[in-house]
């Protein structure tokens, strides 16, 4: 079982939808869980980052964590053509120093 | 501007043929890191610096190398030995004891 497994998508949905993104986890010892958006071609920039259970809000963009669960989503509200990427999570645990990563989900917002 | 920067952005290799990619950052960053992504793969970690003389293999580190003479540079060599290179190599760097990585441009190895 991989630590963390995201669907890879692709994802296709017309401009102004709400995206929902979602990944689960398998050790509860992960405690920072983190989005970043890539464009092709490009390195990934961190869009989100949380700690606790819980909702974050940042402009049209919510991260949730549900530690019970084990499970992470993105949500997107209203959404642009910009918002087409691959979005990946990523999660560590207290004190380590590796991050696992979500393998991406591909998003497409059609105009 | 602050950022890290990764070169080149495309880099092609005979088989057989050692390569150096370039990592340099000027945000400050204690911890330094090399990335391979593969398509329908999240990033799997090669290399980390936490500080200047001292890395770590990572869950994939066979056929690379890596030095880090200075703060600011963290090369990676990918060597003969390393059986499937063509990929986009990620180089990230974070503070010391910070969980949010900050990430290069990619540059994209393909071996001919």
């Amino acid at each position: 079982q991989k630590e963390v497994e995201q669907d890879p998508g692709p994802l296709s949905v017309p401009e102004g939808a709400i995206v929902s993104l979602n990944c689960t986890y398998s050790n509860s010892a992960f405690q920072y869980f983190m989005w970043y958006r890539q464009y092709s071609r490009k390195g990934p920039e961190l869009l989100m980052y949380t700690y606790s259970s819980g909702n974050k809000e940042d402009g049209r963009f919510t991260a949730q964590v549900d530690k019970s669960s084990k499970y992470i989503s993105l949500f997107i509200r209203d959404s642009q053509p910009s918002d087409s990427a691959t979005y990946l999570c990523a999660i560590l645990n207290t004190g380590g120093f590796k991050t696992i990563f979500g393998a991406g989900t591909r998003l497409f917002v059609k105009a | 501007d602050g950022g890290i920067t990764q070169s080149p952005k495309y880099l092609f290799r005979k088989e057989g043929q050692n390569v150096t990619l370039s990592c340099e950052q000027n945000l400050n960053h204690d911890a330094m890191y090399w990335y391979r992504q593969d398509p329908g793969q999240g990033l799997r970690l090669i290399y980390y610096s936490q500080i200047v003389n001292d890395f770590q293999k990572g869950d994939i580190a066979e056929g690379y190398s890596v030095s880090r003479e200075k703060k600011e540079s963290f090369p990676l060599t990918v060597t003969s030995a390393q059986k499937n290179p063509t990929a986009f190599y990620l180089c990230a760097s974070s503070m010391s004891g910070e969980t949010k990585q900050f990430f290069g441009p990619g540059t994209r190895l393909t071996v001919l």
